[in-house]
């Protein structure tokens, strides 16, 4: 089937310190990955996406690589601030496909 | 309009009652779909609706509905509720073809007593 299976969290982490979620997945197909943040209150927002192999999603200093040789969508960042501080969810589409299949999220706690 | 619109916010239904929550789709966007969302957990696949019609569904029963309208609305109606559909619904949008240009709502807190 098509699942995705995240880091559990919580993290906590210091400003400025790096972080790293990681994220795998199986599909039946071949998918394209997201990452999506929920911030407190907010509905889910598209924070990057790739679409093929070895193609390199990034936004606002964000990134993730997916890897399809060990099926994963490790999402980086080198400095994080307070305001990164929200639920991380990583997430996959197969084409032609109607939804979205989420994993169960990541809460992130930045503290300053 | 843009961004997606939803209501109520917070709502206390019993268990056994019916409820409808609404969503206001961004202008354009005729493809909207609903996930369920329980506490600590990802979103969940519902259904979606393509130009009224459903055209996708997740592993729910069909005690869940949906309509879709001509004016980029729709509603999720969910009867005879059980304590287990206390969630967070939400409402995604997009163009038909844009498999990562969903918009989401914020959710309705749907709580069962």
């Amino acid at each position: 089937g098509n699942s995705v299976t995240q880091m559990e969290g919580p993290v906590t982490l210091s400003e400025e310190a790096f972080l790293t979620i990681n994220c795998t997945y199986t599909a039946t197909g071949y998918p394209s990955l997201f990452w999506y943040v929920q911030y407190p209150g907010e509905g889910l927002q598209l924070l990057l996406k790739a679409t093929k192999a070895d193609d390199k999603g990034s936004n606002k200093g964000f990134e993730a690589t997916y890897r399809k040789e060990t099926t994963s969508f490790h999402l980086e960042k080198g400095s994080v601030q307070v305001s990164d501080s929200a639920v991380y969810f990583c997430a996959l589409t197969l084409t032609g496909a109607n939804n979205l299949f989420f994993g169960t999220g990541t809460r992130l706690t930045v503290i300053p | 309009e843009t961004g997606v619109t939803q209501s109520p916010t917070h709502l206390i239904k019993t268990r056994g009652q019916q409820v409808t929550l609404r969503c206001s789709s961004q202008s354009g966007h005729n493809t909207v779909s609903w996930y369920q969302q329980a506490l600590g957990q990802g979103p969940q696949f519902i259904f979606q609706y393509y130009r009224e019609e459903e055209n996708g569904r997740g592993n729910f029963p069909p005690r869940f509905s949906g309509l879709q309208f001509p004016n980029y609305s729709s509603e999720l109606n969910v009867n005879a509720l059980e304590l287990d559909d206390s969630a967070l619904y939400l409402c995604a949008s997009r163009e038909q073809g844009v498999s990562y240009g969903y918009t989401f709502g914020s959710g309705t807190r749907l709580t069962v007593v």
